[in-house]
């Protein structure tokens, strides 16, 4: 079975410029996360789709993020215009529906974006 | 709202030794559960092991075992007999409340010297 996959693995922007980085999650996964770590700091949940709405977008920074989940299997995350700020690591997780806390969450590699 | 702290950024362990690293939460909530990730230099996150508020029991996955102290507030991973491999970023994490996010920690880095 495919893990959660990412792409692209790197991204390198200049300031002002768009990038979308699309995430596959496990077959079968109704759950997807965006997470962010930017450097030295710890990561930070951005936000939650069941199959294709958002149950929960607290984490987004602003509205320079915007997130889609079409038919609810991939997913894509667009940054549009990048700041430096947005330089970091973004990872996205999928997980099935579980009850309770034990809902294990599988994550992507990871794309590494830097924005000069 | 949850809060995770890692205070030790890098550690160094003997390969087949032993190693502690620590974690501590913080959360209001009654119900909750908690992670440990590991990182490798690839860059995926593995979950290792779970541990849910409720269990009576220390959480253990072969090598992996999770020292859960509640009323402290800690849950610390204690990996046995460490191999090469080990060496990585460990995230330790928490879900509360009637939230499905993950709060993470910032991290810990292992490294195994032979």
């Amino acid at each position: 079975e495919a893990g959660v996959t990412q792409f692209p693995s790197h991204s390198v922007i200049e300031k002002g410029q768009t990038v979308t980085l699309r995430c596959d999650p496990i077959s079968g996964h109704d759950n997807l996360y965006w997470y962010r770590r930017v450097m030295g700091k710890e990561i930070k949940f951005l936000l939650h789709f069941v199959k294709e709405s958002k149950q929960d977008e607290s984490g987004m920074p602003n509205n320079r993020f915007l997130a889609e989940r079409t038919g609810g299997t991939y997913s894509t995350l667009k940054v549009q215009p990048a700041e430096l700020e947005d330089s970091g690591v973004y990872f996205c997780a999928s997980s099935s529906w579980t009850s309770g806390f034990q809902e294990t969450q599988y994550f992507g590699p990871g794309t590494r974006l830097l924005v000069l | 709202a949850q809060k995770i702290t890692q205070t030790q950024p890098g550690m160094f362990v003997q390969e087949k030794e032993a190693v502690t690293l620590d974690c501590t939460y913080d959360t209001s909530d009654q119900s909750y559960g908690l992670f440990w990730y590991k990182q490798p230099s690839s860059g995926e996150m593995i979950f290792l092991i779970y541990q849910g508020s409720y269990d009576e029991q220390n959480a253990t996955e072969g090598r992996y075992s999770l020292n859960f102290q509640k009323a402290r507030k800690s849950a610390n991973l204690v990996i046995s007999a460490s191999q090469l491999g080990d060496s990585a970023m460990y995230f330790c994490a928490m879900r509360a409340g009637g939230y499905q996010k993950v709060t993470f920690g910032t991290g810990t880095k292992l490294q195994v010297i032979p």
